[in-house]
């Protein structure tokens, strides 16, 4: 089946620094990915679509400046967290839809921010 | 926007009762999916609802999807404490939008 992969599977940075999350669909063709993010105890959310060829769009709430997403190919999303901070620890996980009615999530990013 | 509610927020049952969780949408669905999420885990996949009134069955897991696909049901008969964990349904309304995710039902079994 359709598979999508998640690099890294979990981050630790100090406070002020930039991470980058990718998201590749391995064996499928994904115009649009899904970033959701995680806090604990609570459920997905959603944070952003990320268009191939064109700029993502976000959900209310979240910073466009602060959360950069790049879909660089048809295969591979990258999700930025630029000048970390603690409150910005959390489980960040991507899904790609495949175009039949279904989507796939990678295993998920899980980011501390000391 | 759309919206999924999912009740209960929690659930302690004793090992061997059954437990079901509830999900309703505030609009018609493609489809419904079910993860569950161990603590400390990240979400895994358990099923895929899409037709009306379908009713699929793993092991000791029954998920149904309503005839209106608005809104859908697991239930786990004599739970084990092995299905400890957070159950989360999402639903789909359809092509390249994201799944909308409910609250999930945080479930604790007691040997």
């Amino acid at each position: 089946g359709a598979v999508v992969s998640q690099h890294p599977s979990w981050v630790i940075c100090k406070s002020g620094t930039s991470v980058k999350i990718e998201c590749r669909s391995l064996d499928f063709q994904a115009t649009t990915m899904f970033w959701y993010r995680q806090f604990p105890k609570q459920s997905l959310m959603l944070m952003a679509t990320s268009n191939e060829g064109s700029k993502a769009t976000y959900e209310q709430g979240v910073e466009k400046d602060k959360f950069l997403i790049n879909h660089a190919s048809l295969t591979l999303s990258t999700l930025t967290v630029t000048s970390a901070h603690p409150e910005d620890s959390s489980f960040y996980i991507c899904s790609a839809p495949t175009g039949e009615e279904t989507q796939y999530f990678g295993p998920g990013t899980r980011l501390l921010v000391l | 926007g759309q919206q999924v509610m999912q009740i209960p927020q929690y659930q302690h049952v004793q090992e061997g009762e059954d437990f079901t969780t509830y999900c309703n949408s505030s609009t018609t669905l493609s489809n419904i999916q079910w993860y569950k999420q161990r603590p400390g885990g990240h979400p895994v996949f358990l099923i895929q609802l899409v037709k009306s009134g379908e009713v699929k069955k793993q092991k000791r897991l029954t998920f149904q999807f309503g005839e209106a696909k608005k809104n859908s049901s697991l239930h786990i008969t004599a739970t084990q404490t092995t299905d400890v964990g957070t159950y989360f349904c999402a639903g789909l309304k359809g092509g390249n939008t994201p799944l909308v995710f409910g609250k999930g039902t945080r479930l604790s079994v007691i040997a």
